[in-house]
């Protein structure tokens, strides 16, 4: 099984501020073949499912707004919130895809200072 | 807009079997992998298995003995069975969509608290 490690389990930004979680897989997520990086990040709130946020590692999905972005290739990946907003302390997961089982982060908690 | 309604028993004992269900509302179903990911309580994800309206499955090596994903597409529904349960699998579980065939969820169900304890 691929390994998906985030650091840090949790941080506190202040509002306003830029939030970075880092992820690091034990296997490359990255095809040749097409050039994609297998790695989404989700957001959790308590008490409601995930949401996806990005996938092949830097494509925001319909909705998501453009303070959140991915970055990253191979095993090494990064989520950035550039201006944290309030509405945004949730729990974050990195998950790859790659290779079954699909396997993910352990997740980093995000507050406000 | 896809929905996906989940429904099955939320206690349980040592040893029996869990049996969930997800229906899926709007969207294509042939032309998804359906996937089921359960999270213990105040703990991470973990991906259970995955079907697409073939029924083709892919399950997750430790629990491939006591797992299976069915499908009934006239139903747009597929289910998950889990048996021997032990209070280690005791989690919130979710079904989920996976877009087209990539492996990556973009609709979730709205999660079952199964709880396993004599």
């Amino acid at each position: 099984d691929i390994v998906m490690t985030q650091s840090p389990d949790s941080l506190a930004v202040s509002l306003g501020e830029r939030a970075t979680i880092n992820c690091k897989s034990s296997h490359s997520v990255l095809n040749s073949t097409n050039n994609k990086s297998y790695l989404a990040w989700y957001q959790q709130k308590p008490g409601q499912p995930p949401k996806l946020l990005i996938y092949w590692a830097s494509t925001r999905e319909s909705g998501v707004p453009d303070r959140f972005s991915g970055s990253g290739s191979e095993t090494d990946f990064t989520l950035t919130i550039s201006s944290l907003q309030a509405e945004d302390v949730a729990v974050y997961y990195c998950q790859q895809y790659y290779s079954t089982p699909f396997t993910f982060g352990g997740g980093t908690k995000v507050e406000i200072k | 807009q896809v929905q996906l309604l989940q429904w099955g028993a939320g206690l349980l004992k040592p040893s029996e079997t869990l049996s969930l269900t997800c229906a899926v509302y709007g969207g294509s179903f042939s032309g998804h992998y359906w996937s089921w990911i359960r999270q213990p309580p105040g703990k991470g994800l973990e991906w259970i298995g995955q079907i697409n309206h073939g029924g083709s499955t892919n399950y997750k090596p430790s629990l491939k003995s006591r797992v299976a994903i069915s499908v009934d597409t006239s139903k747009n529904q597929f289910s998950l069975t889990l048996t021997s349960l032990t209070a280690a699998d005791t989690a919130v579980y979710y079904c989920a969509r996976i877009r087209d065939s990539y492996g990556f969820v973009d609709s979730w169900g709205q999660g079952t608290l199964v709880t396993v304890s004599s």
